[in-house]
This record gives C-alpha cells, sequence and structure tokens, in this order.
C-alpha cells in the first residue's frame, strides 16, 4: 500500500514557468524523499528533507515538510524541456531504511 | 551513477520457468532492496537485505525469493514465472535512512 500520495497526477507548463507538487502522506516518518523517473529509466534520487527539517534548497528545486499536515511540497523554479519526467516522493521510516513510494506525478514541459 | 548494475536488462519467458535477475554493486552499501514498478502502482517493494545472509519480506513478496551470499550481489529468483509477474525490476542500495541508488531495471515479459 502507498504511503505517500502525489498530486496533481500529471502537470502540463510551458518552459520557463515554475512547477509544484505535493506528497500527502500517513503516519509518522523518519525522512521523505523526492525522486525523479525519466522514461524508461532508473529512478534518480534528488533531494532528502529529514522530519526535523521544513524546507530544504538544492540548485532549482526547494522542497517543504509539514509533519504536521504529513505532506510535502516539491517546487522546480525555471523549469526547462529536460524537467519532463515523473516525480516521486518516497517516505522513509522503517527500522532498515525502507522507502514507500507514492504513484507518482508526471510532469510535461514544453519548450 | 552509483555503481549498481543489473541483469539481465531484458528477458522474455513461459509461464512456469525460473528466473533469476541479478544486482551488482561496487559501493559496499549494506542495504539492497528489489522493487517492482507497474502502471497504476507506483514502486512497491518485493524483498530487501540489510546484511550478507539477512533478508526480509517486503509489500509484495508472494511468488518471489531473494539470496544474498556476497555483499555486492543481490539475487532475486521467480521459482515459476508467471504472467502477473511482467513487470520492470529496480534494483536499489543505500545505507539506512538515506538516499537510495537505482539501478537501470530489468525489463521482464512473462507469456
Amino acid at each position: 500500500s502507498q504511503q505517500g500520495e502525489e498530486d496533481p497526477q500529471a502537470l502540463s507548463i510551458q518552459e520557463g514557468e515554475n512547477a509544484t507538487m505535493n506528497c500527502s502522506y500517513k503516519t509518522s516518518i523518519n525522512n521523505l524523499q523526492w525522486y525523479r523517473q525519466n522514461s524508461g529509466r532508473g529512478l534518480v534520487h534528488l533531494i532528502l528533507i529529514r522530519s526535523n527539517e521544513r524546507e530544504k534548497h538544492s540548485g532549482r528545486l526547494r522542497v517543504t515538510l509539514d509533519t504536521s499536515k504529513k505532506s510535502s511540497s516539491l517546487l522546480i523554479t525555471a523549469s526547462r524541456a529536460a524537467d519532463t519526467a515523473s516525480y516521486f516522493c518516497a517516505t522513509g521510516g522503517g527500522s532498515q531504511g525502507n522507502l514507500i513510494f507514492g504513484k507518482g506525478t508526471k510532469l510535461s514541459v514544453k519548450p | 551513477d552509483a555503481g549498481i548494475t543489473q541483469s539481465p536488462r531484458h528477458k522474455v519467458t513461459e509461464t512456469g520457468t525460473p528466473v533469476t535477475l541479478r544486482c551488482h554493486q561496487t559501493e559496499n552499501h549494506r542495504y539492497m532492496y528489489w522493487y517492482r514498478q507497474d502502471p497504476g502502482h507506483g514502486l512497491r517493494l518485493i524483498h530487501y537485505s540489510y546484511g550478507v545472509k539477512d533478508t526480509d519480506k517486503g509489500e509484495v513478496s508472494d511468488g518471489y525469493s531473494v539470496s544474498r551470499s556476497k555483499t555486492e550481489d543481490f539475487l532475486l529468483t521467480l521459482e515459476s514465472a508467471t504472467s502477473s509477474q511482467t513487470s520492470v525490476y529496480f534494483c536499489a542500495i543505500s545505507e539506512p535512512n538515506n538516499e537510495q541508488f537505482f539501478g537501470p531495471g530489468t525489463r521482464l515479459t512473462v507469456l
């Protein structure tokens, strides 16, 4: 069963616009991670935010975490056509470091 | 890319035959995972390993077994493949509660 649920399921924007994806989860977590997957490829780790952090930046990526609302958001600023991919949130908290993935948001950035 | 490879990359087999997928890492990470990815389900954990000869079940372990006799290798076996096991299989490695690094995937078709 999925822990994280991304919203929206699909998002289409123009190059240069910002893209925001949201993730909600149900139980307490140790950390929340975002991954990108290009079509037909493996997942690539983007950013990890721990439960005691509220915001984290990495280049054009900004992730927020609100543990009281059990939600996170991923913001991609000044999007590029190369950002076209599926984005997954994954929650971690198991004793063995297991992650539970959501079903993903499919982002399409049109040039 | 993290030093993680999967073999084979593609396989077509018939119902009832045994299949073994191999994951190999050169990073000396303690944890290794097998996921399957299906449309509408995202990534689901099959089995994971937290050390040599230490393995445990994930969310969708029925019909699968694993073995880890060396730190660098994690094998996934389908004892008797069924059409419902047609999927893309991903291996991942990590240290606990840190980011996971994914292999390129194996596309398995069971006819």
